[in-house]
């Protein structure tokens, strides 16, 4: 089955930690998202991915950071610089690239909760 | 400013109780109007794309059209389990992805 898994489901955060969110694909989309979702509000864009090892800032990166050295996979990583994460982040992929009208599909989402 | 405006912000029906859920648009050069079904703690399942006016698409009880300003997503005859939240999003002429905040849509049976 082809899809987009995101781990773990629910996490929570300490003030001052930094954690991981991670994201695989299996379905060998060249481009990956990271979109944050808070109540209220539609979809932000964090960070995009084109290619193996480039990335992209997307509208709110501050306090975020991303990896891509693999096609599969996109972690994100909320930094103890991002002052109010508590939020439920999307990953998504697509097959071209972000210049597109391509669809994007989505993970199941993580929540990520500050203590 | 790129901008999208979905309504009603919620919508409760009865079951087999038609209605439309509304997307209004202001952007520049139209590239994309996506449609989504989301349920509560899960990513957005992904319904239909329209790229130009007049086009329209259909899957079950849903039905997607387009106008230069706005896309309507018509439910007819609705059930229970069609209960979820419903988002919109334009590919502007960037290519930029704008969401909308959502309508969510409550069917009681």
């Amino acid at each position: 089955d082809g899809g987009i898994t995101q781990s773990p489901k629910y996490l929570f955060r300490k003030e001052g930690q930094n954690v991981t969110l991670s994201c695989e694909q299996n379905l060998n989309h060249d481009a990956m998202y990271w979109y944050r979702q808070d109540p209220g509000q539609g979809l932000r864009l964090i960070y995009y991915s084109q290619i193996v090892n480039d990335f992209q800032k997307g509208d709110i990166a501050e306090g975020y950071s991303v990896s891509r050295e693999k096609k599969e996979s996109f972690p994100l990583t909320v930094t103890s610089a991002q002052k109010n994460p508590t939020a439920f982040y999307l990953c998504a992929s697509s097959e071209l690239d972000i210049t597109s009208t391509d669809t994007q599909y989505f993970g199941p989402g993580t929540r990520l909760t500050v203590l | 400013e790129d901008q999208v405006t979905q309504s009603p912000e919620a919508l409760r029906l009865q079951e087999g109780e038609s209605s439309s859920l509304n997307c209004s648009y202001t952007v520049s050069g139209l590239r994309g109007l996506f449609w989504y079904r989301q349920d509560p703690g899960k990513g957005p399942e992904f319904l239909f794309t329209l790229y130009s006016a007049g086009e329209e698409k259909e899957k079950e009880r849903l039905k997607a059209t387009l106008t230069k300003k706005e896309s309507f997503l018509h439910i007819t005859a609705p059930k229970p389990e069609d209960s979820a939240t419903y988002l919109c999003a334009v590919r502007d002429s960037n290519y930029q992805l704008i969401w909308g905040a959502g309508t969510k849509l409550i069917i009681k049976p």
